[in-house]
């Protein structure tokens, strides 16, 4: 089936740092890619997404690049600030019929930004 | 729009108990599913709805029952509490048409604590 693997947490960064959070996937099919956030009490937030090979998604200053020689999809960011201290789950859906609204989630990266 | 709403965002039970974790949302958004959230496991699929009078299981669906009378509401019921469902449970909702990438709108959550 499909899954997603991502970097395990906690990460913690230096405000101004430059942010890296690997994420790999094994699917059937041609999968569209997501990045989601969850801010602390809150439910998930799409932070960026892409639907096919080479396609760049960007949002808020982080970027991922939808690489299907290597079945990766990592978040970067230049810059974090302490507001992007969050949860970042990378997340899948392929299209394979009725069952292909069901996204498919990795563990999870918890964040730190320190001042 | 308020979007997602889940009710309780508590909720402590006692081994047994059943209850009925609710969810609505006001987009008109044909799609809609329960996912619970534990440490280090992501989101994991519970149960699922295409539509009003549709459901299907997903990845965890023992213990819990779902309906779907209207578009708006999808309740999920817990019929005999155990400590292994004390969870963090998320309810999302998306639009069915155009795109099936579409994005996936998640509400903030009900923490469910089963003694």
């Amino acid at each position: 089936g499909d899954s997603v693997t991502q970097m395990e947490g906690p990460v913690t960064l230096s405000e101004e740092a430059f942010l890296t959070i690997n994420c790999t996937y094994t699917a059937t099919g041609y999968p569209s890619l997501f990045w989601y956030v969850q801010y602390p009490g809150e439910g998930l937030q799409l932070l960026l997404k892409a639907t096919k090979a080479d396609d760049k998604g960007s949002n808020k200053g982080f970027e991922a690049t939808y690489r299907k020689e290597t079945t990766s999809f990592h978040l970067e960011k230049g810059s974090v600030q302490v507001s992007d201290s969050a949860v970042y789950f990378c997340a899948l859906i392929t299209n394979s019929g009725a069952g292909s609204y069901q996204l498919t989630f990795g563990k999870g990266t918890k964040l730190s930004v320190i001042p | 729009n308020a979007g997602v709403t889940q009710t309780p965002k508590f909720q402590v039970l006692k081994t047994g108990q059943s209850m009925t974790l609710q969810c609505a949302q006001d987009m008109n958004h044909e799609y809609m599913s329960w996912y619970r959230q534990d440490p280090g496991m992501g989101l994991r699929l519970i149960h699922y709805s295409v539509g009003a009078g549709i459901t299907d299981q997903g990845e965890v669906p023992n213990g819990y029952n779902v309906s779907r009378s209207t578009t708006e509401d999808f309740p999920l019921r817990l019929l005999s509490a155990a400590p292994s469902q004390t969870s963090v449970y998320f309810c999302a909702s998306k639009s069915s048409s155009g795109h099936i990438y579409n994005e996936q709108f998640f509400g903030p959550g009900t923490r469910l604590t089963v003694l």
